[in-house]
């Protein structure tokens, strides 16, 4: 079946580490991608989305994901990761064909001091 | 300032009793979204609208239902027929809701909980 995964659950990382999230699709060509952000108790916000060209995407509170064909992931990453990025990030696409956007169940970060 | 409005915050019901939770966006955005979250899950769609006076079920809209009377608004009303409507709700908006390119935005939620 067609999928989102996000297969951690719940990250740990201290203060000022780096972090990689996750997340890999299993559509057939290149769907179109998105990072959402959600604090507790709040709706989300779009941090970074992939549709075409550089496969290197900047977004915003210094996040940036790299999409990977060969590997059907989209994986984001932070170089150095603050207490205020405690929250959790959802991987989303939409399939190039059109049609609904499919998020994965979410990755919660944890960041201590 | 433009954005997507959802109220209440927080909404207790009784069971049995039909509830209707609000969204309203000011981005002159053709399409709204309704989708609800359960810990530990990710998003599921339970209706959309593209257009004014038009909307489709999602992958969950047993128990649910909608109305797109003004493209601003667009109501959820959770009735007595959906089982577990205890869950955060979140509304979004898009441009068109028919390009793949399309990106939604996200209201602040309400939070149901039926006792």
């Amino acid at each position: 079946a067609q999928s989102v995964t996000q297969p951690d659950i719940h990250i740990t990382v201290s203060e000022g580490a780096s972090l990689e999230l996750r997340c890999n699709y299993s559509y057939g060509a290149t769907p179109y991608l998105f990072w959402y952000v959600q604090s507790p108790g709040q709706g989300l916000q779009l941090l970074l989305k992939y549709f075409s060209g550089d496969t290197l995407v900047q977004g915003i509170k210094g996040f940036e994901a790299e999409f990977k064909r060969s590997q059907s992931s989209f994986n984001l990453r932070k170089p150095s990761v603050h207490w205020s990025d405690a929250a959790e990030y959802f991987c989303a696409v939409v399939p190039n064909q059109g049609g609904k956007l499919i998020f994965g169940q979410g990755t919660e970060l944890s960041v201590k001091p | 300032d433009g954005g997507i409005t959802q109220s209440p915050k927080y909404l207790f019901r009784k069971e049995g009793q039909n509830v209707t939770l609000s969204c309203e966006q000011n981005l002159n955005h053709d399409a709204m979204y309704w989708y609800r979250q359960d810990p530990g899950q990710g998003l599921r769609l339970i209706y959309y609208s593209q257009i004014v006076n038009d909307f489709q079920k999602g992958d969950i809209a047993e128990g649910y239902s909608v109305s797109r009377e003004k493209k601003e608004s667009f109501p959820l009303t959770v009735t007595s027929a959906q089982k577990n409507p205890t869950a955060f709700y979140l509304c979004a908006s898009s441009i068109t809701g028919t390009e793949s390119t399309d990106t939604q935005y996200f209201g602040p939620g309400t939070r149901l909980t039926v006792l």
